[in-house]
């Protein structure tokens, strides 16, 4: 499968721990956004990145949230000492940099449940 | 700022029904606009998407959506519902700001389609 990939697909902590969530993108694709998906809600802008340079940020994004896309390839999104508020589903997107509309491919999303 | 708003969170029709599922957009800007369709436990898949070639714009699995910038409307219809089509729908305006290459995606709140037997 070439699509976009997420690991782990369901993660549960509990309140105060770490969590490390990965995505690979498309391999090609040069662009890669992450979006937090709440119960009931459409889905909700976190960052981007054009290769691998972190080029913005939500206002959602708190100091708790960090986000990496060291080589141009694969993204982690780290949340350090969670809250329950943080309970979501994390989607990543990548597209291509090309000309005309740029559609986003998602991945499944990462799960978590913060107890 | 841009925004989409679905104008409808749960639609009901029977299966050989029409579908209609409503999206109107703001945008300061030409707009880039999308629907894409979310089943349970699977990833959001693009349905279709609105380039500014065409105001009438078809997607997969028989799905269509007409822009109308006078009505600032991006509606998705499908002449025939079919029993997979229950999920969750998704209008979407690509953040497509003169001199800014971010092309964030804002979401509306999704609109639950259930088909009937």
């Amino acid at each position: 499968d070439t699509g976009v990939s997420q690991n782990p697909r369901h993660k549960i902590t509990k309140r105060g721990q770490n969590v490390t969530f990965r995505c690979d993108p498309i391999s090609e694709h040069n662009r890669l956004y992450w979006y937090r998906q709440t119960l009931g809600q459409g889905p909700e802008f976190l960052t981007y990145f054009q290769n691998e340079a972190q080029l913005e940020k939500s206002r959602l994004l708190s100091d708790r949230f960090s986000a990496e896309r060291p080589k141009g390839s694969f993204s982690t999104l780290e949340i350090q000492r969670t809250e329950q508020g943080d309970s979501a589903m994390y989607l990543c997107a990548s597209s291509l940099r090309a000309t005309g509309v740029y559609e986003q491919y998602f991945g499944p999303g990462t799960r978590l449940t913060v107890t | 700022a841009q925004s989409v708003t679905q104008l409808d969170s749960h639609v009901s029709v029977s299966e050989g029904t029409p579908v209609l599922l409503r999206c109107n957009y703001s945008s300061s800007y030409s707009p880039s606009l999308f629907w894409y369709v979310q089943h349970p436990n699977k990833g959001l898949q693009l349905l279709l998407k609105y380039t500014s070639a065409a105001t009438l714009v078809k997607g997969i699995n028989g799905f269509e959506a007409e822009f109308k910038k006078s009505e600032t409307s991006f509606h998705l219809t499908k002449p025939s519902a079919h029993m997979s089509d229950a999920a969750e729908y998704f209008c979407v305006v690509s953040d497509a700001r003169r001199n800014s290459g971010t092309y964030k995606y804002i979401f509306g709140t999704g609109t639950r389609l259930k088909v009937l037997a």
